[in-house]
């Protein structure tokens, strides 16, 4: 059973650019949710989404979006990057949104925007 | 809406000694309890978790936590601490499932950063 894996695992972009970010599922897990942890702080929630849609999302602006695709794998994508955009973003799965399961993380996306 | 107050940002030890790591939480509602581990440059690893019954949880890596629901508060405990357990700890808590809403988000504290010392 293959984790939870992320790519890239660095990235450095200029503000104002497009950033997409990808993620791919642990084996039989059809949630995914996104996370953003800034320097120092404790990771906060960005959205989620289960059987290809979004059925949850935090305070972030609409320049964040995402997809989830048939195989549950998922993609991050901000647009109009900022500097305070840089950050560690995770990905974690799960096996279905509304059960009492674990969510798995990923080693986590490094942002640098400049 | 629920928080989750870490109330020491670093604790240093010396390996071999007792350690515990402080969480508190607010909520209007009961909730699950979470304690995750990150090493540097790696994702989140649970360690541990309430969800109900026993109020003393026992994880992995000889971790053990303790829900006290009176003084909402989750502090992690672990009798002797090795160099390994070097890393940063946060403390998160959940909905419970059931009845649509915001139960899938887990909402963290601000970490802990534990620092074990030979």
């Amino acid at each position: 059973e293959t984790g939870v894996t992320q790519s890239p695992t660095h990235l450095i972009k200029t503000r104002g650019q497009q950033v997409t970010l990808r993620c791919s599922s642990q084996s039989g897990h059809n949630t995914v949710s996104w996370y953003q942890q800034a320097l120092g702080q404790g990771p906060q929630f960005i959205f989620q989404y289960y059987r290809e849609e979004e059925n949850g999302r935090g305070n972030f602006p609409p320049r964040f979006s995402g997809l989830q695709f048939p195989n549950y794998s998922s993609e991050l994508n901000v647009n109009a990057l900022e500097l305070d955009d840089s950050a560690l973003y995770l990905c974690a799965s799960r096996r279905d949104s509304n059960l009492n399961t674990e969510a798995f993380f990923g080693q986590g996306t490094r942002l640098t925007v400049v | 809406a629920q928080s989750v107050t870490q109330l020491d940002s670093q604790v240093p030890v010396f390996e071999e000694a007792p350690v515990e790591l402080r969480c508190n939480y607010s909520s209007s509602v009961s909730v699950y309890l979470f304690w995750y581990v990150q090493y540097p440059n790696q994702g989140l690893q649970l360690l541990l978790k309430y969800l109900s019954g026993s109020t003393l949880v026992k994880g992995i890596n000889g971790f053990e936590a303790e829900f006290n629901k009176s003084q909402t508060s989750f502090h992690l405990r672990k009798p002797s601490v090795h160099i390994s357990d070097t890393a940063e700890y946060f403390c998160a808590v959940r909905l419970p499932p059931g009845g649509g809403g915001s139960n899938y988000k887990l909402t963290f504290g601000k970490g802990t950063l534990l620092t074990v010392n030979p």
